[in-house]
């Protein structure tokens, strides 16, 4: 199936623990982006990433860093994880031109 | 913030009724977009309205954008209990990159 697929779908750790989350996408889309989605459904944009090039981080702590380690791939790392943290994660992809994302399912990070 | 507001928040019709709901955004845009999200899942593309266009269809669904206003709808004809979802606006700017608004709770009730 051509899909974003990201892993795991539910994640709970603790406090200061370090994370992560992976994120492929076979759609041979040139952009992967990963946003945040806190309890009240608001859905921010944490990093756009084309060509192992970062484009934008918009006011992420510098806990969390993108790692691709190729087109398909952009896994989101989190060290020393806060409450704060506690939200769903989407990744998503799209081809260069102007023309819609496609969402990964979510992964549900839960820090206690 | 670049991040738009929808209204209304939350919105309960009957199933074969018409949905509206809008969007205001605040800076120019090269397209506005919106995407379903059933409860638990991810966002699904439904529909992507260029700054130059200011209606289009597709199946149920109907956008209008409004460029002076900075404003969008969307219309749900015939409304189903599969349609029950959030829907957001997004906005795209210079780069690729997709902002959200805050989203409009859907119920259609059977």
């Amino acid at each position: 199936d051509t899909a974003v697929s990201q892993t795991p779908k539910y994640l709970v750790t603790q406090m200061g623990n370090d994370k992560s989350i992976k994120c492929e996408q076979n759609l041979g889309h040139d952009t992967m982006y990963w946003y945040k989605q806190d309890s009240k459904k608001f859905l921010k944009i944490m990093f756009s990433y084309n060509n192992k090039e970062l484009i934008i981080n918009e006011t992420v702590p510098n806990r969390f860093s993108p790692k691709s380690p190729d087109k398909a791939h952009l896994n989101l790392h989190i060290n020393s994880l806060e409450l704060g943290d506690s939200a769903v994660y989407f990744c998503a992809s799209s081809p260069a031109t102007y023309v819609g994302y496609t969402f990964g399912s979510g992964t549900r990070l839960t820090v206690v | 913030s670049q991040q738009g507001e929808e209204d209304p928040q939350a919105l309960s019709i009957q199933e074969g009724e018409n949905a509206t709901m809008n969007c205001s955004y605040k800076t120019s845009i090269n397209n506005l977009q919106w995407y379903r999200q059933n409860s638990g899942r991810g966002l699904v593309h439904l529909i992507l309205i260029r700054s130059n266009e200011r209606e289009k269809h597709s199946g149920r669904l109907r956008v209008t954008l409004d460029t002076s206003k900075k404003s969008s709808s969307l219309l749900i004809t015939a409304s189903r209990a599969a349609d029950t979802a959030s829907y957001f606006c997004a906005t795209v700017t210079g780069a690729n990159n997709l902002f959200f608004g805050t989203g409009t709770r859907l119920t259609v009730i059977p």
